[in-house]
């Protein structure tokens, strides 16, 4: 297996556009996570699935961030409109379900809005 | 929710001393406690992991220790190495689902 797919690897942006992430986890993880990384606030939680159902959007910022799932193998991470504080690095990664399964990572998608 | 605090922040040694990060946690139905390297531009991989029925873990160069009643774990790295320089994150697994909290991370640099 590939392991955990992100794409685009970097993405620079106007503030005010639309921005979408993608990510393709692990085949057979049922469960998936999106992170955001920044210096000031480390690795934080955004969103995370079970079984292409969101189970806990704690973490999401604002209304402007929302996600998808529409299928086991593809999810989506949508700022709109981006703004600058959005720029960080997001991580999707995915496991397997049941307690002590390691989250694998994706490369990250650099957000750069300008 | 959970909490997670990681110290310290930053942490330099000298090659082939030891190295250690603490760390501490809120909630006590915490059960699964893993650490997670990750190097500059790459992302995080997991390390070492314990389990809240275990004391003490050992991989080669790596341990985690977990004391449950004060609820804390630490990493301990012996005989650094430069390619132990990484930022490394501890983490605590609570509830249902698979859901990590991290700590903050600790930028480590093991000097020649």
């Amino acid at each position: 297996d590939a392991g955990v797919i992100q794409s685009p690897r970097h993405e620079v942006t106007e503030m005010g556009q639309e921005v979408t992430l993608r990510c393709k986890p692990i085949s057979g993880h049922d469960y998936l996570f999106w992170y955001r990384q920044t210096m000031m606030r480390g690795l934080e939680l955004l969103i995370y699935f079970n079984n292409n159902v969101p189970i806990d959007d704690s973490g999401m910022p604002e209304d402007r961030f929302s996600a998808k799932m529409p299928n086991a193998s593809f999810s989506t991470l949508k700022i709109q409109p981006s703004e600058p504080r959005d720029s960080a690095v997001y991580f999707c990664a995915s496991s397997w379900s049941g307690p002590y399964n390691e989250q694998f990572f994706g490369p990250g998608t650099r957000l750069t809005v300008l | 929710g959970e909490n997670v605090e990681q110290h310290p922040s930053t942490l330099s040694v000298q090659e082939g001393d030891s190295a250690v990060i603490k760390c501490t946690y809120s909630d006590s139905a915490s059960n699964y406690f893993p650490w997670y390297k990750q190097e500059l531009g790459k992302r995080p991989q997991l390390i070492i992991d314990i389990r809240s029925n275990v004391g003490e873990k050992k991989d080669q160069r790596i341990a985690v220790t977990l004391n449950k009643t004060a609820k804390h774990f630490s990493l301990h790295i012996t005989e650094t190495q430069p390619e132990d320089s990484a930022v490394y994150f501890c983490a605590a697994f609570t509830g249902g689902g698979n859901k990590l909290t991290f700590g903050t991370g600790t930028q480590l640099k093991v000097e020649l």
